[in-house]
């Protein structure tokens, strides 16, 4: 199994939207209603920040948004601030009964 | 308040067996829906998910290392084990230990360990 595709990058600047994409197959991130998004800080444990493609975490912000079309999903992040700067990696349950990882992305806030 | 600790060898022989422990609080592994999971991260790279069982002792591998993989719990003591055999210096990672309680976040990890480094080299 390949891990899930994402972008390596994005940059976005204080105050506009991102959208970070997850691609990955019919097996997984298109089969699946388990897809989750976590955002991680250098030399931290990631956190949950979306899970079940679209739900929030109580005491993530309302800034984050989950989505997912057909075996792409994506993570909006919108009004950015300086502080959302940091990894966010995808993941998803498959068909065979296994978990995902996409390979992260690093946001940066101009 | 949930807790997991990961604990195990810092450093590594090649072709040495890797024996980590997870011990957890707040939760049992007893309950319905619950379960405890590995993942690792290289430096520098993406997660990687290694394995995970649940409450009813069922267990699932990476499809990529489930020959040298082995985990299994033991709820008395509100521990998870994994074993990984033939270990390699790519194998050098942070091991994460992490819960996923499908009656809240399914498939999903809520919580996470710290995570422990090990090194693998000669």
């Amino acid at each position: 199994q390949s891990a899930l595709t994402q972008p390596a990058s994005v940059s976005g600047s204080p105050g506009q939207s991102i959208t970070i994409s997850c691609t990955g197959t019919s097996s997984d991130v298109g089969g699946s209603d388990y897809v989750s998004w976590y955002q991680q800080f250098p030399g931290k444990a990631p956190k949950l920040i979306i899970f079940e493609v679209s739900s929030r975490p109580s005491g993530v912000s309302h800034r984050f948004s989950g989505s997912k079309s057909a075996n792409t999903a994506s993570l909006t992040i919108s009004g950015l601030q300086t502080d959302d700067e940091a990894d966010y990696i995808c993941s998803s349950y498959t068909s065979i009964n296994t978990i995902l990882f996409g390979g992260g992305t690093k946001l940066t806030v101009l | 308040q949930v807790t997991l600790r990961e604990s195990g060898p810092a450093l590594l022989k090649p072709t040495q067996t890797l024996t980590l422990t997870c011990t957890f609080s707040g939760f049992s592994l007893n309950t319905t829906g619950m379960c405890v999971s590995w993942i690792r991260q290289p430096p520098g790279k993406a997660l990687e998910w290694l394995a995970l069982v649940d409450w009813d002792d069922d267990k699932y591998y990476s499809t990529s290392l489930e020959t040298r993989l082995t985990i299994s719990k033991d709820t008395s003591k509100n521990q998870v084990v994994l074993k990984m055999t033939n270990m390699d210096p790519i194998d050098t990672a942070t091991y994460y230990c992490a819960r996923i309680f499908h009656a809240s976040v399914t498939y999903g990890v809520d919580v996470w360990g710290q995570g422990t480094t090990v090194t693998v080299a000669s």
